[in-house]
């Protein structure tokens, strides 16, 4: 069956610009979950969703980054004045209700120049 | 202090040996214990799970968790060309909850 897809699967912006980056879970999937990967480290808890509701953000790093699943479905990760900090790999996962397993996607690179 | 510490390697073996690949934490709440595999340019995938301590064998891979000493590893038996990838250990406090990783292990096996 098909997998976890983001898009787009690479992202180059400018100092400044506002970027989204999108999140197709596993059908059925209740719990989606957003990483950030930088280079030569392991992914690093951004926020977690359980249907539509942000239930845990606590790993957002400041005002500029936010999350939605509006339909419980199809999450959109929104980077706001993106800084040169911010290039990395996102890392996007899903899992079933209660479940331990998280399914990642293949992530987007982010570059800001 | 990093709530999960992994030697970044990079670790490079022969053919055929046994890998050992160990993370130590420091949070004594952590319950699930997880190893994950990931290839270069793509996302981690599970490839072992442990609740609690002690052992668990899945063909060439054994993992194994100590919660008194706050120490997990995983053997890779009889390793291949085709093992060869960043291993990242992985832990959380309960199911469907943030994972914290450790920086990952690169390995390679030499043909």
């Amino acid at each position: 069956g098909a997998g976890v897809s983001q898009t787009p699967s690479n992202k180059v912006t400018e100092k400044g610009k506002y970027v989204e980056l999108r999140c197709d879970p596993i059908s059925g999937h209740t719990a989606l979950y957003w990483y950030r990967q930088s280079l030569g480290q392991g992914p690093e808890f951004l926020i977690y969703f359980q249907g539509t509701g942000a239930a845990d953000d606590s790993g957002l790093p400041n005002d500029r980054f936010f999350a939605v699943r509006p339909e419980g479905s199809v999450s959109t990760l929104k980077i706001q004045r993106t800084e040169r900090g911010d290039s990395a790999m996102y890392l996007c996962a899903s899992g079933i209700n209660d479940g331990y397993e998280q399914f990642f996607g293949p992530g987007t690179r982010l570059t800001v120049l | 202090q990093k709530e999960v510490e992994q030697d970044p390697g990079p670790l490079s073996v022969p053919e055929g040996a046994i890998v050992s690949l160990n993370c130590t934490y420091s949070n004594s709440a952590f319950q699930y214990f997880m190893w994950y595999r990931q290839y270069s340019r793509k996302g981690p995938e599970l490839l072992m799970y442990t609740y609690s301590s002690g052992n668990k064998e899945d063909g060439r891979f054994t993992a194994q968790v100590d919660k008194s000493s706050k120490y997990i590893s995983l053997f890779i038996r009889d390793s291949q060309p085709s093992d060869s990838a960043t291993y990242l250990c992985a832990m959380s406090y309960s199911s469907a909850s943030k994972i914290i990783f450790g920086s990952g292990t690169r390995l390679s096996i030499r043909p």
